[in-house]
């Protein structure tokens, strides 16, 4: 069965980065891309970008262009997740997601999520 | 970026009841809209894709139609496990936004 699992809960300060994982399993990882969306308490869901992990292309929102780098490693079916210059405003939970965008027939699969605090 | 506004941010319903959620694109999206369920401390969980189509294993009370910038969630009898929070996204363009939400409460 297909499952995405993540990296477990980070605390950072303003201004650090934060990396989060997601291990796919069940499927090729290379056959479907790979998006991360996140969402801050009380608030709506908010796409933040995709990669394409057969290639390594990526795409971003342009609100964090500049601060976001998403890559994979093919080896061990992961992808990651690196968010840079962390401000309060960054608090929310990290989710991947597979199947929202495009490849939707062979159905959504997303990762538990990964709650990072900002906090000094 | 696109905006999205939905309608009512909330709503008061009991077992049984039709339910319509409305979400408004701020342009002309085609068909690009996706509608999610979320329940708390869970992921968004996909209803429908290409704002008709029905993702597989969900119930078909759910409905969604619509086309250009207005489109319409429909729960045709409303059950205790419906009662949640429903986004709207776009997918026409990047970045792929989603509304604000309407979360259904049990009257």
């Amino acid at each position: 069965q297909v499952q995405l699992v993540q990296s477990g809960a980070e605390v950072k300060k303003p201004g650090a980065s934060v990396k989060v994982s997601c291990k796919a399993s069940g499927y090729t990882f290379t056959f479907y891309f790979m998006h991360w969306v996140r969402q801050a308490p009380g608030q709506r869901p908010e796409w933040m970008g995709w990669i394409n992990p057969s290639t390594g292309a990526t795409n971003y929102a342009q609100k964090f262009q500049g601060r976001v780098t998403v890559t994979r490693d093919t080896s061990i079916s992961t992808a990651y997740m690196q968010l840079s210059r962390l401000g309060s405003d960054d608090t929310a939970v990290y989710y991947c997601a597979r199947g929202i965008y495009g490849d939707y027939e062979d159905g959504d699969y997303w990762g538990q999520g990964t709650l990072v605090t900002v906090s000094s | 970026d696109i905006q999205v506004t939905q309608s009512p941010s909330s709503l008061s319903a009991s077992v049984g009841d039709r339910v319509t959620i409305t979400c408004r694109a701020s342009q002309n999206i085609r068909s690009f809209l996706n509608w999610y369920q979320q329940k708390p401390g869970k992921a968004p969980k996909l209803l429908f894709y290409v704002a008709s189509n029905l993702q597989r294993g969900v119930p078909s009370r759910f409905s969604g139609s619509g086309s250009g910038a207005d489109f319409t969630l429909t729960i045709s009898s409303l059950q205790p496990e419906d009662f949640a929070t429903y986004y709207c996204q776009q997918t026409y363009t990047s970045p792929y936004t989603f509304g604000q939400g309407t979360k259904v409460e049990i009257k």
